[in-house]
């Protein structure tokens, strides 16, 4: 058990649709990240938010947005939903303060679109 | 993009030491060495990390070359449970706070 956690595990949802993944980080963890991974993709960085901040932005849609609450945990949301955006969404968390540490992932939510 | 480079796949007999390359040939100073692997669409889990000097922990070793242009990482005594892909991450230590970038990976596999 890595201390991530997220919700919901599995998601079914239709085209056009919006969702909202959520994320809780290990406890004292102020960096929170989240991954795409879709079969023919492999793992996607979408964005980061360090202590409430969008810190870095990867590969996101802008249909796609994320944002960290005070209590730390985070949320994306995806709208307008298209059948290519099924996948595995995966939301890691780190200390984020200077010095080298790791990340640490969650067990994922699977996304399918129909 | 990711700034390493790994063989696609691996195979390696239970019981034997398996030993995973990557090259990081444009590794700058500041620059850490990651290892993750993730099995099965789990989330990806931590291994080991270093800078230059090797470094052991109870589930790996990790040998940097003298350059750090590339590394290895040993799994002493593999297991089925091993199975995955094992990711090579440079990342800029410092800060915990850099996204690690996923490449391709090397997909291990362990026969009985």
């Amino acid at each position: 058990d890595s201390g991530v956690t997220q919700t919901p595990k599995h998601l079914i949802t239709a085209t056009g649709q919006r969702v909202t993944l959520r994320c809780s980080p290990r406890s004292g963890d102020l960096s929170v990240y989240w991954y795409q991974q879709s079969l023919d993709q492999g793992l996607q960085f979408l964005i980061q938010y360090y202590n409430g901040e969008e810190r870095a932005k990867g590969n996101i849609l802008e249909r796609f947005s994320a944002q960290q609450f005070p209590d730390l945990h985070s949320e994306l949301n995806l709208s307008s939903l298209e059948l290519g955006d099924s996948a595995l969404y995966f939301c890691a968390s780190s200390v984020g303060q200077v010095g080298d540490t790791e990340a640490f992932f969650g067990q994922g939510t699977r996304l399918t679109v129909v | 993009d990711a700034k390493t480079t790994q063989p696609p796949s691996m195979d390696c007999a239970e019981g034997r030491a398996a030993n995973l390359p990557c090259n990081h040939s444009t590794i700058s100073g500041n620059e850490y060495v990651y290892w993750y692997r993730q099995i099965h669409s789990q989330g990806p889990q931590y291994i080991i990390h270093g800078l230059k000097n090797n470094e052991t922990n109870e589930m790996a070793s990790l040998i940097i070359t003298e350059d750090r242009k590339s590394s290895t990482l040993i799994l002493p005594h593999a297991t089925l449970r091993d199975t995955a892909v094992y990711y090579c991450i440079v990342r800029v230590g410092g800060s915990g706070n850099t996204p690690l970038v996923f490449g391709k990976g090397t997909r291990l596999s362990v026969i009985a």
